[in-house]
């Protein structure tokens, strides 16, 4: 079955750590998308990618960075710059690169991460 | 400004009545989509229902139905019979197309079923 696959489920960083999220989806999606969120709060859009090696800053993107060299697969690192990065952080892809009507989202199952 | 608005943090409701969450959002973008996710405390995100800024019905699926004023700017979720299983939180997202694909989400309602 097609989704998009999210690990570690939980990861635990030192302070001063760069750490990676994978994120990798076989559904043949153009986009892809990195959310974060925090304790009983709504997502915010980290990261976007709408094609292959292109990429977009979205709301919160500082102390962030990912690459999207294949389709597939669109890592998030979480860099030491990001002063509070305990949260919870979902991965989403959707079909097509113009804006679409009907078109869905799908989401992995999220990563945890902790700062310890 | 907020884009996506949910005013209520935390809701009760008693197991098979009725219960309506609210949205209210706002844009300059004549063509737009609204979702309602569901996600339980597994985290996942579970999609419930969409309207379309252009549609001319309220969208149904299910138990699930969305009141869609467009003047009001407000695309609020009914549930209908609550069960036990619905308790968690509930997310408002709106899509602009003309502002690319990324979904824009409320801070959500965390919805409480009482046996």
């Amino acid at each position: 079955d097609g989704g998009i696959t999210q690990s570690p489920k939980y990861l635990f960083r030192k302070e001063g750590q760069n750490v990676t999220l994978s994120c990798e989806q076989n559904l043949n999606h153009d986009a892809m998308y990195w959310y974060r969120q925090d304790p009983g709060q709504g997502l915010r859009l980290i990261y976007y990618s709408q094609i292959v090696n292109d990429f977009q800053k979205g709301d919160i993107a500082e102390g962030y960075s990912v690459s999207r060299e294949k389709k597939e697969s669109f890592p998030l690192t979480v860099t030491s710059a990001q002063k509070n990065p305990t949260a919870f952080y979902l991965c989403a892809s959707s079909i097509n690169l113009r804006p679409q009507r009907r078109g869905g989202y799908t989401f992995g199952s999220g990563t945890r991460l902790t700062v310890v | 400004a907020q884009k996506i608005t949910q005013t209520q943090p935390g809701m009760f409701v008693q197991e098979k009545e009725a219960v309506t969450l609210d949205c209210t959002y706002d844009t300059s973008d004549p063509s737009y989509g609204l979702f309602w996710y569901k996600q339980p405390s597994s985290g996942e995100m579970i999609f419930l229902i969409y309207q379309g800024s252009y549609d001319q019905q309220n969208a149904t699926e299910g138990r699930y139905s969305l009141n869609f004023q467009k003047a009001r700017k407000s695309a609020n979720l009914v549930i209908s019979a609550s069960q036990l299983g619905d308790s968690a939180m509930y997310f408002c997202a709106m899509r602009e197309d003309n502002a690319g694909n990324m979904l824009t989400f409320g801070g959500g309602t965390r919805l409480m079923v009482k046996p």
